[in-house]
């Protein structure tokens, strides 16, 4: 199975920062890379698919981008809203996988 | 609008099978798959298995020796059976629509499920 590795753990920014989550990928998985919020208590939320693609709804101060097998998403301007856990997930073969996470946490 | 609700036991007694239902709604599941997906607390996601449109299915090699997924179109539903269940299946457990691929676009709110004596 292809591992996903998420870097940081967790995260404590303030309000309007530039936010960067990492994710690399144990192999190569081209464009089909995914990530989801999830606020506590609720279930995961697609933001970005095939690496930069947003989902619907999602607001375009998120942003997806690789190099070689790592990627990364940015929030240019952080929001209260924005707070809560941000998985990878690679969806280039069977099984898809999910990274460990990164808890997003205000400062 | 497109809606996906998780069903069944919240307990299960160790060894026993676990039966969860998914039931859809604002889109069909002949021209969509659907992934069951679950969490442990504290932990990330792992892909379970999917029900693809035209009736296949894929399962991880992980679960594959304990896992069936079937579905019944007539009614929306698509079911998750996993048998000799252990404590460490405990988790949130989650019914999604997948987009071509193995990106997952529509959860259902999940169900909890607890596997003790």
């Amino acid at each position: 199975d292809i591992q996903m590795t998420q870097s940081p753990a967790s995260l404590s920014a303030s309000l309007e920062e530039i936010v960067t989550i990492t994710c690399q990928a144990s192999q190569n998985i081209g464009n089909w890379l995914a990530w989801y919020q999830q606020k506590p208590g609720k279930s995961p939320q697609l933001l970005i698919y095939g690496t930069t693609s947003l989902a619907d709804g999602v607001p375009s101060r998120f942003s997806g981008s690789r190099s070689g097998t790592q990627y990364s998403l940015k929030i240019s301007r952080l929001q209260v809203e924005d707070i809560g856990i941000y998985y990878c997930q690679q969806a280039s073969s069977t099984p898809p996988t999910f990274g460990g996470g990164t808890k997003l946490e205000l400062k | 609008q497109v809606q996906l609700k998780e069903s069944g036991p919240g307990l299960v007694q160790p060894s026993e099978t676990l039966s969860l239902t998914c039931t859809v709604s604002g889109f069909s599941l002949t021209s969509y798959s659907v992934s069951w997906v679950r969490q442990p607390s504290g932990k990330g996601p792992e892909w379970m298995g999917r029900m693809w449109y035209d009736g296949d299915t894929a399962y991880n090699s992980a679960l594959k020796s304990r896992l069936s997924i079937s579905r019944d179109t007539s009614k929306n539903q698509v079911f998750l059976k996993m048998n000799s269940l252990q404590t460490d299946d405990t988790g949130t457990y989650y019914c999604t629509r997948a987009l071509p691929g193995y990106n997952f676009d529509y959860w259902g709110q999940g169900v909890m499920v607890t596997v003790s004596s």
